[in-house]
């Protein structure tokens, strides 16, 4: 089983540039998540979904977009990245047990 | 919303002896309460939970306590190995365990 699987895992984007993150999970999960992480702040919330067609606004949304539709993936979007938005990036997905399964992290420059 | 502190940011620790980290958590109906370990260059990984309705578990060199009434919850490990370095972070989740909110983290140095 591979889990969760995040691509790219480096990108160095110009300010201004558009992206996707993408996210796939294979263990059938209904919730997915978007975290971001940055230097003494932990990990917060971005976006998360809680079923295939579904998504909601985290902690901080603000500059990001969302899509699930499939159950098993779930892209994050950067319509014009900013150099605030320099960050590894977590997928996550949960499972009846409520743990959560990480992705090995998208760690993102903008420049 | 809910807040979840976590207390020491750094801890070092020599070989063999034992560390605790401690959280602190805001909303009194959050029901479950996971710790994560994340190794350097990965992602997250869940290492151990404990669940409202219980004070204490334990798995080999880690345990967790749970005290509702004071809201905190403490990691603790035993015999502490090199491989042990990472950071670790605690987090509280109600309405089952859907939207968790993360402590800061501890990195936590484990000298030989």
């Amino acid at each position: 089983n591979a889990g969760v699987t995040q691509t790219p895992k480096f990108r160095v984007l110009k300010t201004g540039q558009s992206m996707t993150l993408l996210c796939a999970q294979d263990m059938n999960h209904e919730y997915m998540y978007w975290y971001r992480q940055d230097p003494g702040m932990g990990l917060r919330l971005i976006h998360y979904s809680v079923g295939e067609g579904t998504t909601a606004k985290g902690e901080v949304p603000d500059g990001y977009n969302v899509s699930r539709l499939k159950k098993q993936n779930f892209l994050l979007g950067l319509e014009s990245a900013a150099p605030s938005q320099t960050s590894v990036y977590f997928c996550a997905s949960m499972g009846q047990n409520y743990g959560y399964t990480f992705g090995s992290g998208t760690r993102l420059t903008v420049v | 919303g809910e807040n979840v502190e976590q207390h020491p940011s750094t801890l070092s620790v020599q070989e063999g002896d034992s560390a605790v980290i401690k959280c602190t958590y805001s909303d009194s109906a959050s029901n479950y309460f996971p710790w994560y370990k994340q190794e350097l260059g990965k992602g997250p990984q869940l290492i151990i939970d404990i669940r409202s309705n219980v004070g204490e578990k334990k798995d080999q060199r880690i345990a967790v306590t749970l005290n509702k009434t004071a809201k905190h919850f403490s990691l603790h490990i035993t015999e502490t190995q090199p491989e042990d370095s990472a950071v670790y972070f605690c987090a509280a989740s109600l309405g089952g365990g859907f939207k968790t909110i993360f402590g800061a983290g501890t990195r936590l140095f484990v000298k030989a």
